[in-house]
């Protein structure tokens, strides 16, 4: 079975820092591409970033670009998105997702930006 | 840029409901494949897939759940709607990077 456990969401100020994981498990994570996608309080879905196999070929939306890095440590099967220079409207909940085509979902891991 | 409609749908229980997505772009990938996803978001949940490469049904997806189109334009069908079919459904384009979601369908019951 595919699990998914993000961690690293909280609370932080305007300009802050955060750097999510993602533990993967139940699937051979190193063959997989994987996708970060995020979800404001009560809006829709909105793809964040994706990584591939390798961890070379990375790439992001335009709300992020610059201020976010999707890598990856195939060695402890986890994924991580540094979220630096963060703004309200980065306040989601996000999520790590399998796949190029969103497979497999985690619960999420809810960020807050105010001040 | 994906597009959705309707972006309400209200529906009787047994009776079917239809959702069209539309891309602005043909999401014909060079490898000959349409990545067109297909997502059911429950309240309180996180979004499952339903549907991938245009009408391919995941595993344990209910049969009444269908999915067709090509090029531009997509449909999503559920035969007869069922009270847990209450949610969000989003469609997805994975052809080119940076992929993207619809808006968004919410579907109730009346």
């Amino acid at each position: 079975e595919v699990k998914l456990v993000e961690s690293g969401g909280g609370s932080v100020q305007p300009g802050g820092s955060l750097r999510l994981s993602c533990a993967a498990s139940g699937f051979i994570f190193s063959s997989d591409a994987m996708t970060w996608v995020r979800q404001a309080p009560g809006k829709g879905l909105e793809w964040v970033s994706i990584i591939d196999t390798t961890g070379v070929g990375t790439f992001y939306a335009d709300s992020v670009k610059g201020r976010f890095t999707i890598s990856r440590d195939n060695s402890k099967n986890t994924l991580y998105l540094q979220m630096n220079s963060l703004r309200a409207d980065d306040t989601a909940l996000y999520y790590c997702v399998k796949g190029n085509n969103c497979d497999d979902w985690g619960q999420g891991t809810l960020v807050t930006v105010s001040s | 840029v994906m597009t959705q409609s309707p972006l309400s749908l209200p529906v009787t229980l047994g009776q079917p409901a239809s959702i069209s997505c539309r891309s602005s772009q043909s999401l014909v990938h060079s490898d000959g494949n349409t990545y067109l996803s297909w997502f059911q978001q429950r309240p309180g949940q996180p979004p499952r897939r339903l549907i991938y490469r245009v009408s391919r049904r995941d595993s344990g997806v209910p049969d009444r759940f269908s999915g067709s189109g090509s090029g531009t334009d997509f449909t999503l069908k559920i035969s007869r709607v069922e009270a847990e079919d209450v949610g969000v459904y989003y469609c997805m384009q994975g052809t080119r990077w940076p992929g993207a979601f619809g808006p968004g369908t919410r579907v109730d019951i009346k």
